[in-house]
């Protein structure tokens, strides 16, 4: 089935730095979602992006949708210790036989360190 | 606000046994999905629905049944459960496409192991 290619699967890194990852895909997609996930729980929305070349900011963290409308970035500048988490991308196609559903990346595992 | 629920949130099955989970959400969604996660693959689709009363199927859908016979509660089921099964799965629900807004919101999984 259809994947999204998230990079890097993981990150390990100080406290303050900054953080980008992304996704990729052969395919295009009309709807660009990232989502968080701490241990335990389900995957919460942190951005939500509609248009191509969107850029759209939530705190700390900024999420571009690309112009070709095959990928995605997130990033989270001066991270702290509760960013520690799986991020995970999600992209909705709005036609053909991949109506309705979302397509999740693999997610990127982040740890921060004091 | 409880959003998406799901039950129960723990489960362990002997191989062979049947077993439904049931999610349910408050939000008037017409769109319901069942994702399963496991270590390293992320989440992937087993089974999705668009609207009370449709079933589709997702990625990975093999061993497994949905219904949704009601708009707010889609159920997913294991006929004869096997340890490849063991897992945490997700439910989620979301507006439709054509809705605008079209974020999908997640209950807090159900882990479940088949020994």
């Amino acid at each position: 089935g259809q994947q999204l290619n998230q990079s890097p699967q993981s990150m390990f890194i100080q406290e303050g730095e900054d953080v980008s990852m992304n996704c990729t895909s052969s395919s295009i997609f009309n709807t660009w979602l990232w989502y968080k996930q701490d241990p335990g729980e389900g995957p919460v929305l942190l951005i939500a992006l509609y248009k191509a070349g969107e850029l759209t900011s939530n705190g700390r963290l900024t999420a571009q949708f690309g112009i070709t409308r095959k990928d995605s970035f997130l990033n989270i500048s001066a991270s702290i210790p509760s960013d520690v988490g799986i991020y995970f991308c999600a992209g909705l196609r709005a036609g053909g036989t991949s109506y309705g559903k979302l397509t999740f990346g693999q997610g990127t595992i982040l740890t921060v360190h004091p | 606000n409880a959003g998406v629920t799901q039950t129960p949130k723990f489960r362990v099955l002997k191989t062979g046994q049947s077993m439904t989970l049931l999610c349910a959400q408050d939000m008037n969604h017409e769109y319901m999905y069942w994702y399963r996660q496991d270590p390293g693959m992320g989440l992937r689709l087993i089974h999705y629905s668009v609207g009370e009363g449709t079933t589709a199927k997702g990625e990975v859908p093999d061993g497994y049944n949905v219904s949704r016979l009601k708009k707010q509660n889609f159920l997913l089921g294991l006929e004869s459960a096997a340890p490849s099964q063991t897992s945490v799965y997700f439910c989620a629900s979301s507006w439709t496409v054509w809705q605008g807004n079209t974020e999908a919101f997640f209950g807090q999984g159900t882990r479940l192991t088949v020994v």
